[in-house]
């Protein structure tokens, strides 16, 4: 049973950067079997957004609308992803979603979700 | 880009059958699988249906999938409802590498 598990900081000042990572566990991210390890973020009462996801070559897929702020990148020795997302603003206060999503015979879609961890931007 | 809307919210009793639309804005809905999510509250969200109408395993039969060409849209429809279908549910597709998510529609079970 795959596990994944955010952390970083709960608060983060404007126009800094929002930094987060993935933890998984019982699977391993260097496989090509298909999986790409995504970030998911859901604005306060609000909907699901994707940001964006990489696979474990280093391929990275952003959502066109943050492409220029975020960077998710991989370490594989950690069994581990990350996010950056540059120049918060209190817009980008959110609870941010790992997940892993399964590219298969059926399309692209999120098998397994952290539990989410709420970053607020805020000075 | 296309979008997929969801009406707001949806109601009904105990025992009863529900569905909830999620319509594609431009192409095609048959050209990418549809997938759909309930999220309770407080709860990361977790998958009910995938591949437009398969069950993920553990998920019960009362939920279940299906596109519509006609009307461009993907519909998640759970029979015999329960007070614990009273959730927010979300259908997903993709564009290309892209993920793109409905908006979202709110369950009540009266």
């Amino acid at each position: 049973q795959v596990q994944l598990q955010e952390s970083g900081p709960g608060l983060v000042k404007p126009s800094q950067t929002l930094s987060l990572t993935c933890t998984v566990s019982g699977g391993s991210i260097s496989t090509n079997a298909g999986y790409y390890w995504s970030w998911i973020r859901q604005h306060p009462g609000k909907g699901l957004e994707w940001i964006g996801y990489i696979y474990y070559s280093g391929d990275t897929y952003y959502s066109p609308s943050l492409k220029s702020l975020v960077t998710i990148s991989v370490d594989t020795s950690k069994n581990q992803f990350s996010l950056n997302l540059n120049s918060v603003t209190a817009a980008d206060t959110a609870v941010y979603y790992c997940a892993r999503v399964s590219y298969d015979s059926f399309g692209y879609y999120v098998d397994y979700w952290g539990h989410g961890t709420l970053v607020t931007v805020s000075s | 880009n296309f979008m997929l809307t969801q009406p707001h919210s949806v109601s009904e009793s105990p025992g009863k059958t529900v569905t909830i639309s999620c319509t594609r804005s431009s192409g095609r809905i048959a050209s990418n699988y549809v997938q759909w999510y309930q999220q309770r509250p407080g709860s990361a969200p977790t998958s009910v249906i995938y591949g437009d109408k398969e069950r993920p395993s553990g998920v019960p039969g009362r939920f279940s999938g299906s596109i519509d060409s006609s009307s461009n849209s993907a519909s998640l429809t759970i029979s015999g409802l329960k007070s614990e279908d009273e959730a927010d549910y979300y259908c997903q597709s993709y564009d290309g590498s892209t993920l793109v998510f409905g908006g979202g529609t709110r369950l009540t079970v009266l």
